[in-house]
């Protein structure tokens, strides 16, 4: 299996909502990412787990707050959002995080989020 | 901070014809993946280089890796319809972070 979910594909939130965007590989992928990418540009990173643990949160606002239960999924959960926030929320993985031979990203169709 | 300068942001070709995007930095290279995005699609891996002037093919679509790795560029021969999207490159460093170039959208008239 050589592919990353993301569940919803669309979510349509309001600012006082709370929701969870969803991502799972069965790659046995090692670190796995979040990033943010607005329309024309490319994705802006937010998040890396790498071996279940954070290890980078690219000062994201606590809005948006990560979890990783085990190896294979990845959640976002988010909190009181801004209008500003609507964008395409893209899950990527990685066999590695630390071995640029070994840091290609494979990527969900990702989360497209509108928030009202 | 770093920085992957790519060139050209847009360009449209009639089909058939050939394509050039680059990738330039004014620091050495790690390594430089490349990655396709279809419109309304998510980025897509193509390839990865690693050595000074790598060369690599993938059918229509030859990769280079410039002899002191700070330049890197994407030609695709004969354009078709389905080569449509924007072609992003991305440094790996050693690092967990991609750094990534702006991309270049590609618009190919029937």
């Amino acid at each position: 299996d050589t592919e990353v979910t993301q569940t919803p594909k669309h979510l349509v939130m309001g600012m006082t909502n709370k929701k969870s965007l969803k991502c799972e590989q069965h790659m046995g992928h090692r670190a796995m990412y979040w990033y943010k990418q607005k329309a024309k540009k490319p994705p802006e990173l937010m998040f890396v787990y790498s071996y279940e643990k954070l290890s980078i949160n690219e000062s994201v606002p606590s809005r948006f707050s990560p979890e990783c239960p085990n190896s294979s999924l990845l959640n976002l959960h988010l909190h009181a959002l801004q209008p500003e926030d609507s964008a395409l929320y893209l899950c990527a993985s990685s066999r590695s995080a630390g071995q640029p031979r070994h840091n290609e990203q494979f990527f969900g169709p990702g989360t497209r989020l509108t928030v009202l | 901070g770093q920085q992957v300068m790519q060139i050209p942001q847009y360009q449209h070709v009639q089909e058939g014809e050939d394509f050039t995007t680059y990738c330039n930095s004014s620091t050495t290279l790690s390594n430089i993946q490349w990655y396709k995005q279809r419109p309304g699609g998510h980025p897509v891996f193509l390839i990865q280089l690693v050595k000074s002037g790598e060369v690599k093919k993938q059918k229509r679509l030859t990769f280079q890796f410039g002899e002191a790795k700070k330049n890197s560029s994407l030609h695709i021969t004969a354009t078709q319809t389905t080569d449509v999207g924007t072609y992003f490159c991305a440094e790996g460093g050693n690092n967990r972070k991609l750094i990534w170039g702006l991309g270049t959208s590609l618009g190919v008239n029937p």
